[in-house]
């Protein structure tokens, strides 16, 4: 079946770039899903920061939009994420996901937490 | 944009049923059959345990069931078990703006 994991450093400074990687395996790339991102900050719940097609098509929460940008390398079958400028408002779990019409996110990466710190 | 709204605790003791609601709007909850639930244990990825208001992904338990009326979505659990006692999260696809996803603010499920 397909799984799904997320890799990344775990201590970003604040006003740099966070980039996290999530691989996929079980599962080729293919017109059927998009691929996604969601965050949730500790003890607080779950927020959509978007997705990306398997041609590259992308759409993002647009309270991130202008700081987000997702991307997807189906020779390596992982897509990524990069956040520019980040804050201590962006210390979270970050969770990839498959994801289908509708929204639907299925499965789910373990998780990684990431922090913003100086 | 706001997300959708949920009840931050539910309750029930062993065996009975809970219901746990999810309000939003005409550009989301109202407007489209594409509202999902999930499942988050402590420390645990979210598992999808509804989709599509109301269909239930192979190997999810029949004592989920979910519904919709209007722009207010609502997820069951019937006989309740130590088990359930976790977090639970709807979401919905958005139209408002550019298409995303909301997600509601989750929802505490204790078993007495």
């Amino acid at each position: 079946q397909v799984r799904l994991q997320e890799s990344g450093p775990g201590l970003v400074k604040p006003s740099e770039t966070l980039s996290l990687t999530c691989a996929v395996a079980g599962y080729s790339f293919s017109s059927d899903y998009n691929w996604g991102w969601i965050r949730q900050p500790p003890g607080k719940g779950l927020e959509w920061i978007g997705i990306v097609s398997h041609a590259g098509g992308t759409a993002y929460n647009p309270s991130l939009q202008g700081r987000v940008s997702i991307s997807i390398d189906t020779s390596k079958n992982h897509f990524s994420l990069q956040l520019t400028s980040v804050t201590a408002a962006d210390t979270a779990v970050y969770f990839c996901a498959r994801d289908r019409e509708g929204g639907v996110c299925d499965p789910w990466g373990q998780g990684t937490l990431v922090t913003v710190s100086s | 944009q706001s997300a959708l709204t949920q009840p931050a605790s539910v309750s029930g003791s062993p065996g009975q049923s809970i219901t746990i609601s999810c309000t939003g709007t005409s550009s989301d909850v109202g407007g489209y059959n594409y509202v999902s639930w999930y499942q988050q244990h402590p420390g645990k990825a979210p598992k999808l345990m509804i989709s599509d208001v109301s269909s239930r992904p192979s190997g999810v338990s029949n004592r989920f069931s979910g519904s919709k009326s209007g722009n207010t979505a609502s997820l069951t659990i019937s006989g309740l078990q130590a088990e359930d006692e976790a977090d639970y999260y709807c979401g919905s696809y958005s139209s408002s703006g550019s298409p995303h996803v909301l997600f509601g603010g989750g929802t505490k499920v204790t078993v007495l």
